[in-house]
């Protein structure tokens, strides 16, 4: 069963501190990997997008990696702003409209 | 940029009811994809659609249905609601061959009563 685990379930920052957060999948085949970024209540947005032989793509403040021997990607976020403060997602496309969704962190940048 | 767009954003209904939401792609995009978001829950695919064809189906309850039009709008309707089905609905709309680059609309807040 394809599968995307986040960690961790949510998190609290300082404002200004950086922070990273932490997806493994478990999707067969692999297409590629998203991070998303929900504000409560809004659709999700798009930071990054990455495929099986990228390593790392950086968006602004956002930066994320992925491996894909282990499965596991990360997304960094650098001087973190309280606009920060959202649902981080993992998504992870395994093929034609198959898009596993992890359950996402939920990140509170407190001033 | 256009994004997707979607209506309406907030909608109450009581149980046994029915709604119709509203989805227009982005420009150009042929595809349409419906995900219902449960309170503190991850988005579930429902349905998909391309060229107003069904192209993929997910959890969607036999009480939706769904359908894609000329103009690449979709409508999900859904009969005999439940309290249960009060989500976030999320429309998303792509290019068929990049299924992956989805693009979701704001969402439709459905609470049922």
């Amino acid at each position: 069963k394809n599968q995307v685990e986040q960690s961790p379930q949510s998190l609290i920052i300082l404002e200004g501190k950086n922070c990273t957060l932490q997806c493994n999948y478990t999707v067969s085949p692999f297409s590629n990997l998203r991070w998303y970024k929900q504000d409560t209540g809004r659709g999700p947005v798009s930071l990054t997008i990455m495929t099986f032989s990228e390593n790392t793509k950086s968006n602004g403040r956002y930066t994320a990696t992925l491996d894909a021997d282990t499965k596991q990607s990360s997304l960094h976020i650098t001087a973190s702003q309280l606009s920060d403060s959202a649902s981080y997602i993992c998504v992870v496309s395994g093929g034609y409209s198959t898009l596993t969704f992890g359950k996402g962190t939920m990140l509170l940048v407190s001033p | 940029a256009a994004g997707v767009i979607q209506s309406p954003r907030h909608l109450i209904k009581e149980k046994r009811e029915t709604a119709t939401l509203k989805c227009y792609p982005i420009p150009r995009h042929d595809t349409v994809y419906w995900y219902q978001q449960g309170p503190g829950q991850d988005p579930q695919f429902l349905i998909s659609f391309y060229e107003k064809m069904q192209s993929d189906k997910g959890s969607i309850p036999d009480r939706f249905s769904a359908q894609q039009f000329s103009d690449y709008h979709s409508e999900l309707n859904m009969s005999s609601l439940e309290l249960g089905d009060s989500a976030l609905y999320f429309c998303a709309s792509s290019l068929a061959f990049q299924s992956y680059e989805q693009y979701f609309g704001p969402g439709t807040r459905l609470t049922v009563t």
